[in-house]
């Protein structure tokens, strides 16, 4: 599976539109973005996946470049609530049984 | 529909000793997966089982560690003679098929002394 690399650390105001990055500039054509979030000390949530088309659910939307080498997840008003770990990982969908969770992006939603 | 279900939710072993982690996957899944959380660190894959199978140990350490997922009841991971280093969180998750996205449990915190 390809790594991806994303910012250690976000701030965002509350209210705002919190805009998270990831590059995957390796990434295959049959690799999948997939977005999860720890909150902390829980065990991690499932946000949002996609593979080349924007996808947006009730948590937030992903957008993917046309490329493919990079995306960005956007939660449309954070709240104090979405204060967590952010972890953006690829993984090809018709072979990979695990996700690959490196060191995230850590978001702290400021009041 | 409850979530997955781990127990105990707290672990504490003084070394030596066995420790066993459960894992009830959500209604209908039949795929579980574990990971351990080092303090400070991302999730790091161990296991995949289906039921009565282990699919997947790549992630697992050849010794000590063991996984099952019998015909009937939980998943249990189970580490023998417990080292401090073992000391960890570890989830389980679960799908309803393979290649799923994966819901994962609230994880048990293992304390070794």
């Amino acid at each position: 599976d390809a790594k991806t690399t994303q910012p250690p650390s976000m701030d965002c105001a509350e209210g705002r539109a919190a805009n998270l990055p990831c590059n995957h500039s390796t990434i295959s054509g049959n690799e999948y973005v997939y977005w999860y979030r720890q909150i902390h000390s829980q065990g991690p949530q499932y946000i949002i996946h996609g593979l080349k088309n924007n996808e947006t659910n009730e948590m937030a939307s992903l957008i993917i470049t046309e490329d493919r080498k990079s995306s960005t997840l956007i939660l449309p008003h954070a709240t104090l609530r979405d204060t967590a770990v952010y972890y953006c990982i690829v993984r090809v969908i018709i072979t990979g049984n695990q996700f690959y969770f490196g060191t995230g992006t850590s978001l702290t939603v400021i009041p | 529909n409850a979530g997955v279900m781990q127990n105990p939710r707290h672990l504490v072993r003084r070394r030596g000793q066995e420790a066993r982690l459960r894992c009830s996957p959500m209604k209908g899944h039949s795929h579980v997966y574990w990971y351990r959380q080092l303090p400070e660190e991302g999730l790091k894959f161990m296991v995949y089982l289906q039921k009565e199978n282990i699919i997947d140990e790549s992630g697992m350490p050849k010794e000590r560690f063991s996984a099952e997922f019998p015909k009937e009841g939980p998943s249990i991971l189970r580490i023998q003679q417990v080292v401090r280093g073992d000391s960890a969180a570890y989830f389980c998750a679960s799908s309803p098929r393979q290649h799923n996205e994966q819901f994962f449990g609230p994880g048990t915190r293992l304390t070794v002394l």
